[in-house]
Parts: structure tokens; sequence; C-alpha cells
């Protein structure tokens, strides 16, 4: 079956620990996205890239880093200069570049920091 | 800049009444529209989207929305509701020409459905 797979489910880290969240998705989508989501604030993007080997902050980047050395995979590190890092976040990819295709999500990490 | 507001934060009907969430978007242009849902803990599911054409759009699970030029809105609607419809609701935007295919989300509605 084709999806989009985030490891793990649930994260606890403790507060000064860089974290690494998983995001692999083997639908050949070029496009992928890192979102955080706390309660009534929506979703939020982090990062997003459009092709390997590229990326573009969003509009919370900072505290943030990603990678996009592979086509289908997308990992988001949260660093220890994220200064709220407990949330849920979300990472999603689309087809191609064009604005009509839509966006499939994972099921998320939620992420405990201490 | 686009934005998304959702008015109605939390919402309770009753199993078999109707539904309507309401989605007004701010934008220059006529934008993409895209309706998601969300389970708790889970990622979110994409209902019906809005590119051109027919100003209702069919979505799954029985979802319609209409998309109202005039008003900017862009409102979710289904005729009955079902216990198992009982999650958060998204409404998202999405711009024109733009190659970096970004989507600007509302803040969501909960929706409770009373048995």
């Amino acid at each position: 079956d084709g999806g989009i797979t985030q490891s793990p489910k649930y994260l606890f880290r403790k507060e000064g620990q860089n974290v690494t969240l998983s995001c692999e998705q083997n639908l050949n989508h070029d496009a992928m996205y890192w979102y955080r989501q706390d309660p009534g604030q929506g979703l939020r993007l982090i990062y997003y890239s459009q092709i390997v080997n590229d990326f573009q902050k969003g509009d919370i980047a900072e505290g943030y880093s990603v990678s996009r050395e592979k086509k289908e995979s997308f990992p988001l590190t949260v660093t220890s200069a994220q200064k709220n890092p407990t949330a849920f976040y979300l990472c999603a990819s689309k087809r191609g570049t064009s604005e009509t295709y839509e966006q499939y999500f994972g099921p998320g990490t939620r992420l405990t920091v201490t | 800049a686009q934005s998304v507001t959702q008015p109605d934060i939390h919402i309770t009907v009753s199993e078999g009444a109707s539904l309507e969430l309401r989605c007004n978007y701010s934008y220059g242009a006529t934008p993409y529209l895209f309706w998601y849902v969300q389970s708790p803990g889970q990622g979110l599911q994409l209902l019906l989207k809005y590119f051109s054409g027919d100003t209702l759009v069919q979505g799954i699970k029985g979802f319609e929305a209409e998309f109202k030029r005039s008003q900017s809105s862009f409102n979710l609607r289904k005729p009955s509701v079902h216990w198992s419809d009982a999650a958060e609701y998204f409404c998202a935007v999405g711009a024109r020409g733009s190659t970096l295919g970004r989507l600007y989300f509302g803040r969501g509605t909960q929706l409770t459905v009373w048995p």
C-alpha cells in the first residue's frame, strides 16, 4: 500500500536534546511538507521541499531543521533552540508542484519535551 | 497573503441533523479550496476540493461544499450527520499560479455528535 509513514507515533525527550522525526513516503511524490499542530491553532507550516536537495522555510522554521537527501524521505529535527517543542507534528506530500494536486498526510508524531 | 477563517471553534449537533461548517478566506483572486477531516490523534484526510467550474462540489462521506465568490466563503455541508462524523474539520486555501504548492489552513472546527 502506498502512503506516508511517520515514526514514532509518540516521542518523549528531555529539554535541551535535539530530536529527529521521521517521514517516509512511497507515493513517488515530489513535494513534502512539515506542519506543527497545537490545540486551537490549526496547522502551521514549518518547512517544505519541492525537490531533492532543496527546501524552503515555512512560517515557523525557527528552532527546526530538515534535509531532503532522498525523494522519499524528509526528516525533521527539532533542536534545543525551539522554545516550545511539545506539539503534534504532521508530514505531508504532494505529487508535483502544481497547486491543483492535493496534499496527503501521514498519521503524525506527538512529541513531548519535559 | 492568504488567510482562512473558521468562525466556529466547536459545533455540536444531534445525529441525523444537518450540518454546516463555515469557512471564509482572504485572497486576491479565486483560490484553490480544500476541506480536510482529522480524527483524534490521526493525520488529515481530504474530504473535497474546489478548483474551478461548478461551485457546488461533492466529496466523500456524503459531504458537499459550495464556493461563493461574493462572500469569499466555502462552507461545508452534510444533510444528515452520523456519529462517526465526529472529528475536527479544517478548511485550507492554496494560491493559483503558485509553484510552491503550500496551503494555508484555518484553525479548525471541532464537531461533536450527540446520539
